[in-house]
This record gives structure tokens, sequence and C-alpha cells, in this order.
């Protein structure tokens, strides 16, 4: 079945560090791509998404392009910062995306970043 | 807009007993909400999709007679865990999709901040 694997956290950074978190999936066809962010006490937020190869989701500073060549997601940002810590998760959703469809998630990476 | 809330945020009740937890759209109509369980650094799991009206459905390995779903309105869903053991212990979180057409985003699922369930 359609699964998706990203790197285990934590992930500690120094403030205006470089960030990737790496993400691959395996799925049937072309699912659209997403990542989640977490923050402490609140539900998860879309942070930004992709529905198609070699598109680009951004969003605050965030960017993950849709590979589809290496089941890839990768999220990046140049710089991060105190307030972007976090636990992000990466997730799917099959071909044809509503809002009504089932979302496949990633175990989640938990973001510290050191003022 | 679009927010989804929780009740109870945090519950603790003995073995044996049932807990009903629900799950609202306060801003917002939503035909299809979703209920997940989140162990400890892990993924969230879908256990069943519910939508208003109709029964819901279940994944696999989910004992539906003992999470009972129920998505009476347009803006409530809930959850009964029955019969409740330490097992069950867990974070349950619910998500609800936007229906299409309204002045917020239609294409988006919204999540609710969870309920951690202690069952002792």
């Amino acid at each position: 079945g359609d699964s998706v694997t990203q790197m285990e956290g934590p992930v500690t950074l120094s403030e205006e560090a470089f960030l990737t978190i790496n993400c691959t999936y395996t799925a049937t066809g072309y699912p659209s791509l997403f990542w989640y962010v977490q923050y402490p006490g609140e539900g998860l937020q879309l942070l930004l998404k992709a529905t198609k190869a070699d598109d680009k989701g951004s969003n605050k500073g965030f960017e993950a392009t849709y590979r589809k060549e290496t089941t890839s997601f990768h999220l990046e940002k140049g710089s991060v910062q105190v307030s972007d810590s976090a636990v992000y998760f990466c997730a799917l959703s099959g071909p044809g995306y509503s809002s009504a469809s089932k979302i496949i998630f990633g175990s989640g990476t938990r973001l510290s970043i050191r003022p | 807009g679009a927010v989804v809330s929780q009740h109870p945020s945090r519950v603790i009740c003995k073995s044996g007993t049932s807990v009903k937890i629900e799950c609202r759209s306060l801003d917002f109509q939503a035909t299809t909400m979703f209920w997940y369980r989140q162990f400890p650094k892990q993924s969230l799991m879908l256990m069943a999709t519910s939508n208003e009206g109709s029964k819901a459905t279940y994944e696999q390995g989910v004992e539906k007679d003992k999470f009972l779903i129920n998505h009476a309105s347009l803006t409530l869903s809930t959850l009964t865990v029955t019969s409740a053991h330490p097992e069950d212990s867990s974070f349950y979180i619910c998500s609800a999709s936007l229906i299409a057409g309204g002045p917020l985003k239609g294409n988006e699922q919204f999540f609710g901040p969870g309920t951690r369930l202690t069952v002792l």
C-alpha cells in the first residue's frame, strides 16, 4: 500500500541555519504530496502541497519539490527561526485529491531551533 | 476561519467505561470528517471516515463496535470509545473537510488539536 517515510528526529539547529527534512513515498500513480506542521498545543496545519510532478510548493519560506523520479518531497528552508520549532509531517493522498480524500502521514520530525 | 475544536482536550477514565470525544467545525460545514489515532513518536493512523448522515467507513483492523462514530450534523462528529482498556490510551485527532463554495479554501482538511485519552 501507499506509504510515506521521513527522516527521524529530533532535529536541532541554530537560528538562521539551513534546514532539510527528507521525505520519500511509495504510491501508485501520481499522488498529491503535503507537508503539515504541528506547533505545540495546536492542531496540524497544512504548510504546503504539490499535486503533480515537478511542482514546487512553498509557504512561509519553506519549499518542497515533487520529484517523481526519486519519489521524494524534501522540505527545505534557507534560514530557520526559533518560531519554526514544531513537528513536521510529510503526507500523501491519492490522485485527484479533494478535501474529502484520505491522507497518509509519515511519522513526523520534531524540529527545535536554538536562538 | 476554518477552526476545528475537540472536546475534551484530555480525559482519564477507568477501564471498562465508555468515553465520548466531540469534533466540531466552528465556522464552516463539513460533509466529511476523519478520525485519527496517534501513538507517541509515531504517525497519525487513520481510523475511520465519517460522512454526515451515513455510516462511517472504518480502516482495516479498526473495530467498529469499539470505536463508535456518529456524524449527526455538518458541524459535529463524535467518537465513542466503548469499554475502554489501557491499550486504548492514545491521542485522538479529528479533521474536517471544507465544503467548497464558501469564503474559505475549499480543498483542504482542517485538524483539531487532539484529545489525550488515558485509561487506567
